[in-house]
């Protein structure tokens, strides 16, 4: 099994700063096999990012996806309220499995 | 416009089963497959397994394996997920989710709550 480790546990940041969330995969993933989710409280997870770096439909361009191998980033380049919420990694390159998780806090 | 309903669960005893349904509208079922994802209150997300809606196969998370049955009737597009044995560890939203690799649609939770 894969794990996904995310980084850091809570981002408290203020509207328009720049987020950097981080997944380190302890074996290596496929590029195309790493997908972002945001949920927020009370709702089913969003897919943001799928392919590591492609954004889903609809999803504002300020949501931007990178890495490869072991290291993944999510960045969301210009934080708005509504960003608010918990952003999960997983992957698919063996089985299936989540990150913990980064809560992230607009003050 | 594409949907996943699930049904109502509640409390349950301790050693008891739940069932789950996720009735799939607006697109084609047998398409793509139904995975279903849990999670605890105040935690993450935790993948439970998939099934083809096509032909009925099966892949488990090995730490279920024995007490889960994913099932599909195509009839009614409909998948069910049965869940036995019931302990306080499985007191979680339950999610069914379009796809087996990456999941677009959800559906909106089902709380089971396990108590005596």
């Amino acid at each position: 099994e894969i794990v996904l480790t995310q980084s850091p546990g809570t981002l408290s940041l203020s509207p328009g700063e720049r987020a950097t969330l981080s997944c380190r995969a302890s074996q290596s993933v496929s590029n195309t096999y790493l997908v972002w989710y945001q949920q927020k409280p009370g709702q089913a997870p969003r897919v943001l990012i799928y392919g590591a770096s492609s954004r889903a439909t609809g999803v504002p361009d300020r949501f931007s996806g990178s890495g490869s191998g072991t290291d993944f980033t999510l960045t969301i380049s210009r934080l708005e309220p509504e960003d608010s919420g918990v952003y999960y990694c997983q992957q698919y390159s063996r089985s299936v499995s989540f990150g913990g998780g980064t809560k992230v806090e607009i003050k | 416009q594409v949907q996943l309903m699930q049904s109502e669960a509640g409390v349950k005893k301790p050693g008891a089963s739940v069932n789950i349904s996720c009735k799939a509208s607006g697109y084609i079922f047998t398409d793509f497959g139904v995975t279903w994802v849990r999670q605890a209150p105040g935690q993450g997300l935790e993948w439970m397994g998939w099934i083809s809606t096509y032909n009925g196969n099966t892949n488990y998370a090995q730490k279920l394996h024995g007490r889960v049955t994913m099932t599909t009737d195509t009839s009614t597009n409909t998948a069910y997920m049965e869940l036995r044995m019931l302990t306080s560890d499985d007191t979680a939203m339950y999610y069914c989710a379009r796809g087996v690799s990456q999941f677009d649609y959800w559906g909106q939770g089902t709380v089971v709550t396990v108590s005596s």
